[in-house]
């Protein structure tokens, strides 16, 4: 039974460029979650997927757009990349009537 | 005031020795309470989660919930060197929704 997997797991960009990352859910699981982990502090969480669409966000700008595929699958786009957005992006997913999280590896980011 | 506070470490114990780590919320209402343990350069990894108010139990690991006084915590008995690694405690809010909202994380390490 795969857990959560995330592609890819390094990507190095430059300023003003856009990315995609990606995640593929425990099997089963129907929600998918992303968070921004900078060095030194905790996850922060971006927004979360199920049923296709985004059910809830958290304080990011609209730089962060995000999508989920029919087979619970996701994207995470970032336009116009900052140096700030330096960071770990995890995804996690789990069940929507339960509250445990998965994470997956994580993408590191590199913005240079 | 932050949202969840943990004290950043590092927590330095000696090995058999018990980790006591801690965490602090402020939103009353939350009804969801997670340990991740998260070594350097990898995903956070579950170890716990608690939702009552009381001592929950998982081989060496404790956790701790005190809803009145808005804390949660996790014990480590028998500490290992393998143990070493950041502690994230995770809350999740009396929302239908699964947002977590992690601590910074407390760094413990344990010495042979």
């Amino acid at each position: 039974d795969a857990g959560v997997t995330q592609s890819p797991t390094h990507l190095i960009k430059t300023r003003g460029q856009q990315v995609t990352l990606r995640c593929s859910p425990k099997s089963g699981h129907d929600t998918v979650s992303w968070y921004q982990q900078a060095l030194g502090q905790g996850p922060q969480f971006i927004f979360q997927y199920y049923e296709e669409e985004e059910r809830q966000r958290g304080n990011f700008p609209d730089r962060f757009s995000g999508h989920q595929f029919p087979n619970y699958s996701s994207e995470l786009n970032v336009n116009a990349l900052l140096l700030g957005d330096s960071a770990l992006y995890l995804c996690a997913s789990s069940y929507l009537t339960e509250y445990i999280q998965y994470f997956g590896a994580g993408t590191r980011l590199s913005v240079l | 005031q932050k949202e969840v506070e943990q004290n950043s470490g590092p927590l330095s114990v000696p090995e058999g020795a018990i980790a006591s780590l801690n965490c602090t919320y402020s939103d009353r209402g939350s009804q969801s309470f997670f340990w991740y343990r998260q070594y350097s350069g990898k995903s956070p990894e579950l170890i716990m989660s608690i939702y009552s108010n009381g001592d929950k139990e998982d081989g060496r690991f404790t956790a701790q919930l005190n809803k009145a006084s808005q804390y949660v915590s996790l014990l480590i008995r028998d500490s290992q060197p393998s143990d070493s690694a950041t502690y994230l405690c995770a809350v999740k809010g009396n929302t239908g929704f699964q947002k977590l909202v992690f601590g910074t994380g407390t760094r413990l390490l344990v010495s042979p």
